[in-house]
């Protein structure tokens, strides 16, 4: 099976400017995560999707936003860019039942964004 | 915050010793999972352990957990100049599908 791929995979942005990053999960998985990864907060957990709805939301403000499509892919949209939102974009995609017990989640290589 | 905390930060090792690598977390839980990362790319799962489960092996893998001590650790033997990445404790949060990462052990491996 294909593995989970992101585009773009590096993106250069100026502050106030929006950005929409894109995510295609492996093949039959229904469960889209987005993460965030900055030196210095590490790996921080952005939303999930499952079914084209957002099952759970980490604490981040409403310039975050997520959705899904019926075939699972996933897009996640900035706006209002700051210069702290400079950080890799991880997806993972994961095999999951409608009542939430997780599996092992796999990863996309990241999006790098850099904000100027 | 829920986020784990990892020990040793960094860790450098010659090639064919042992990596142990320790992971505490605050909240309970209905497993643990590691991952790897090479140098700021995607990361790879390496092993899930349930919280029913006290140890785990996979390869030259060996994960246990101590539930009562909110703990973990991610033993590597006979270690390759290949396992060098950062490794990652991820905990989830009562069975909804999103995971809080540890801050990570940076495990160098010399050849």
């Amino acid at each position: 099976k294909a593995g989970v791929t992101q585009t773009p995979r590096y993106l250069i942005k100026t502050r106030g400017q929006q950005v929409t990053l894109s995510c295609s999960p492996i093949s039959g998985h229904r469960s889209v995560s987005w993460y965030q990864q900055t030196p210095g907060q590490g790996l921080q957990f952005l939303f999930e999707y499952f079914s084209e709805t957002q099952r759970n939301k980490g604490n981040f403000p409403g310039r975050f936003s997520g959705r899904q499509f019926s075939n699972s892919r996933s897009e996640m949209n900035v706006s209002t860019l700051e210069l702290g939102d400079s950080a890799l974009y991880l997806c993972a995609s994961s095999l999951v039942t409608q009542t939430g017990f997780p599996y092992e989640q796999y990863f996309g290589p990241g999006t790098r964004l850099t904000v100027t | 915050s829920q986020q784990g905390e990892e020990d040793p930060q960094a860790l450098s090792i010659q090639e064919g010793e042992n990596a142990t690598m320790n992971c505490s977390y605050k909240t309970s839980i209905n497993n643990l999972q590691w991952y790897r990362q090479n140098s700021g790319r995607g990361l790879v799962h390496l092993i899930l352990i349930r919280s029913n489960e006290r140890e785990k092996h996979s390869g030259r893998l060996r994960v246990t957990l101590d539930t009562s001590k909110k703990s973990s650790s991610l033993l590597i033997t006979a270690s390759r100049a290949a396992d060098t990445a950062s490794y990652f404790c991820a905990t989830d949060a009562n069975g909804a599908n999103n995971l809080f990462f540890g801050t990570g052990t940076r495990l160098t491996v010399i050849p």
